[in-house]
């Protein structure tokens, strides 16, 4: 599976939209990229996905570039309930395993 | 929506005992279950693949005889760890795909913190 790099960490102010980067400059042409999060203790919650389209659910919205070598993760109004580390990764669509690199921790501030 | 349920989300033994830690898929098949260790402020390491009837897949590096995996129905998925020691002390999490589902996402369940005494 491609590699992603993402920033360590990332502060939103409450209300704003968030912004997350991921670079997958290696991604395959099977090769999806996934949005988990984690809050901490817990296990990681799916937010969204996609392969070459824009993709929009009520979470989020995910943006790739043409190339796919990188994506973002748009939160519209991030809230506090939003703080956790947010993990990209590309696996195929029917990727055996899911490896998780140190993914961005985002702080929601007040 | 599909949910994973893992049991027990806590437990605390003393060095030398066994522990189990289940994951069921409550309302899909899951031919394939993911094992994933978790460190304090680390990531998530994957530990082991399960497969439905047949023998698990480990991670190099992971001890195959220490932390022994069944998967013996489409909806269950247990780890053992054997002769548990306070290096074992960690969040295991485990994961699983919806068989009918296969190009879709992976559903976590919520975790078991392990504290081996």
């Amino acid at each position: 599976d491609a590699k992603t790099t993402q920033p360590t960490s990332m502060d939103c102010a409450e209300g704003r939209a968030a912004n997350l980067p991921c670079n997958h400059s290696t991604i395959s042409g099977n090769e999806y990229v996934y949005w988990y999060r984690q809050i901490h203790s817990q296990g990681p919650q799916y937010i969204i996905h996609g392969l070459k389209n824009n993709e929009t659910n009520e979470m989020a919205s995910l943006i790739i570039t043409e190339d796919r070598k990188s994506s973002t993760l748009i939160l519209p109004h991030a809230t506090l309930r939003d703080t956790a580390v947010y993990y990209c990764i590309v696996a195929t669509g029917t990727a055996s395993k899911l490896t998780f690199g140190t993914g961005t921790r985002l702080q929601v501030t007040l | 929506g599909a949910v994973v349920s893992q049991h027990p989300s806590r437990v605390i033994c003393k060095s030398g005992t066994s522990v189990k830690i289940e994951c069921r898929s409550l309302d899909f098949q899951a031919t394939t279950m993911f094992w994933y260790r978790q460190f304090p402020k680390q990531s998530l390491m994957l530990m082991a693949t399960s497969n439905e009837g047949s023998k698990a897949t480990y991670e190099q590096g992971v001890e195959k005889d220490k932390f022994l995996i069944n998967h013996a129905s489409l909806t269950l998925s247990t780890l053992t760890v054997t002769s548990a020691h306070p290096e074992d002390s960690s969040f295991y999490i485990c994961s699983a795909r919806d068989r009918d589902r296969l190009n879709e996402k992976l559903f976590f369940g919520s975790g078991t913190q392990l504290s081996v005494l």
